[in-house]
């Protein structure tokens, strides 16, 4: 059972636009900064947002994050079948003292 | 440019000490914020965070397995290493480690992970 919350799976059509939730706590996403990661099948994950809001260089501006109160949001807009992956987010958690993920977002572009 | 490279066995047997290898490079862990994380992940499951070693020597422990993990670094050869013992078919997965600095804590370079499967 993971700290954080996301919804095991979402799907949007090509183009279109799709939101992932992240749901804690006061002790994690309240008080702390939240990232998102991006996983292929296979691979590493890869930081797609840093900072609650921040992208680093070479991810393009169609994903975008926000945070309020003890809850996050990923959004992707223009969707193309290379998004499909599975997305986590993540923070500290100041209460364990220890890092904390949500239990992943399966992303299918139709 | 920032590297990470986990390295171990790939095969252990039930109750014997896993014992993982982290080697980075294009970071020191002698530089203010900065830290070395270990994460899992089992076949077709979530990433699970396990430890993090900081700068000043600091150690954090998921709390499940806190009595059967230990981290280290060894600064002069920029190496953090992991061990997990009493191993369980279930800590089959593959293990990453990740840079972080501290504060944002965000997990910014990863190694490419290492699968490490537990059976007898």
């Amino acid at each position: 059972q993971s700290v954080l919350t996301q919804p095991p799976s979402v799907s949007a059509a090509s183009g279109q636009k799709v939101t992932i939730s992240c749901s804690g706590s006061s002790s994690n996403i309240g008080s702390k900064y939240v990232s998102w990661y991006q996983q292929f099948p296979g691979t590493a994950p890869k930081l797609l947002i840093y900072e609650n809001t921040k992208r680093p260089s070479g991810i393009p501006d169609r994903f975008s994050a926000s945070k309020s109160g003890t809850s996050a949001t990923l959004g992707i807009t223009g969707l193309q079948t290379g998004d499909e992956a599975d997305y986590y987010c993540g923070t500290w958690d100041t209460s364990l003292s220890n890092g904390v993920f949500g239990g992943g977002t399966k992303l299918t572009v139709l | 440019q920032v590297t990470l490279r986990e390295s171990g066995p790939a095969l252990v047997k039930p109750t014997q000490t896993l014992t993982l290898t982290c080697t980075f490079s294009g970071f020191s862990l002698t530089t203010t914020k900065m830290c070395v994380n270990w994460i899992r992940q089992p076949p077709g499951k979530a990433l699970e965070w396990l430890a993090r070693i900081d700068w000043d020597d600091d150690k954090y422990y998921t709390p499940s397995l806190k009595t059967r993990l230990t981290i280290s670094k060894d600064t002069s050869i920029n190496q953090v290493v992991l061990t997990m013992t009493n191993m369980d078919p279930v800590d089959t997965a593959t293990y990453y480690c990740a840079r972080t600095v501290a504060g944002p804590d965000y997990l910014d370079y990863w190694g490419q992970g290492t699968l490490v499967t537990v059976s007898s």
